[in-house]
């Protein structure tokens, strides 16, 4: 079956400080990757996603995200948390039926 | 160029209602898929449209059903609520022939059954 869990419903982390969302996943079949952010009261933007090829991966507002296939890992990070970054995080893999399989969600806190 | 439009954008029902929910995809798009988000939890598939057809389907009850039409916006409609179909419903639109897959969503229309 294919699934996906993200570690750690909540995640706080101070204004300038490292950001790491972590994300495992449960695939078959070699995975497409997706983590995608949504602010209070709308919808999905996506982040970043991986295909196939290079493994790690830049996305939109500074976050990159590294696929490990021997962890079968797919961990979110920024370098430096900026307030604006506040909003729950999911990460999700595409299914053979072009479908999306989402995890439970991360809720990112940033402390001032 | 327009995104994904859903409307309406919240909604109040009673238990036993009927109630559609709509969905314009992106311009050039022609697959719409929905997601159910309940609080707190990830979105769920519900099913997905091509070409007016239903392709797939998740794990929902037949009191869920949907249309695609031919300028390939999207009706999703719940039967019979019950209170545990208070969710933020999400419209995804994307293109049937993408390798990548990639869903461009909606904001979401916030239903509320009471």
């Amino acid at each position: 079956a294919q699934s996906v869990t993200q570690l750690g419903s909540h995640v706080s982390v101070s204004e300038g400080a490292l950001v790491l969302l972590r994300c495992n996943y449960s695939s078959s079949v070699p995975p497409y990757l997706f983590w995608y952010v949504q602010y209070p009261n709308q919808g999905l933007q996506l982040l970043l996603k991986y295909t196939t090829g290079a493994t790690l991966v830049k996305g939109i507002n500074g976050f990159e995200a590294e696929f490990k296939k021997s962890e079968t890992s797919f961990h979110l990070t920024k370098p430096s948390a900026h307030m604006s970054d506040a909003a729950e995080y999911f990460c999700a893999l595409l299914r053979s039926a072009r479908q999306l399989t989402f995890g439970s969600g991360t809720q990112l806190t940033v402390l001032p | 160029d327009a995104g994904v439009t859903q409307s309406p954008t919240h909604l109040i029902k009673t238990r036993g209602q009927q109630v559609t929910l709509r969905c314009s995809p992106k311009s050039g798009h022609d697959t719409v898929s929905w997601y159910q988000q309940a609080l707190g939890q990830g979105p769920q598939f519900i099913f997905q449209y091509y070409e007016e057809e239903e392709r797939q389907r998740g794990n929902f009850p037949d009191r869920f059903s949907g249309h695609q039409f031919p300028n390939y916006s999207s009706e999703l409609n719940v039967n019979a609520l019950l209170l545990g179909d208070s969710a933020l419903y999400l419209c995804a639109s994307s293109l049937w022939g993408s390798r990548t897959g990639e869903l461009f969503f909606g904001e979401g229309s916030r239903l509320t059954v009471l």
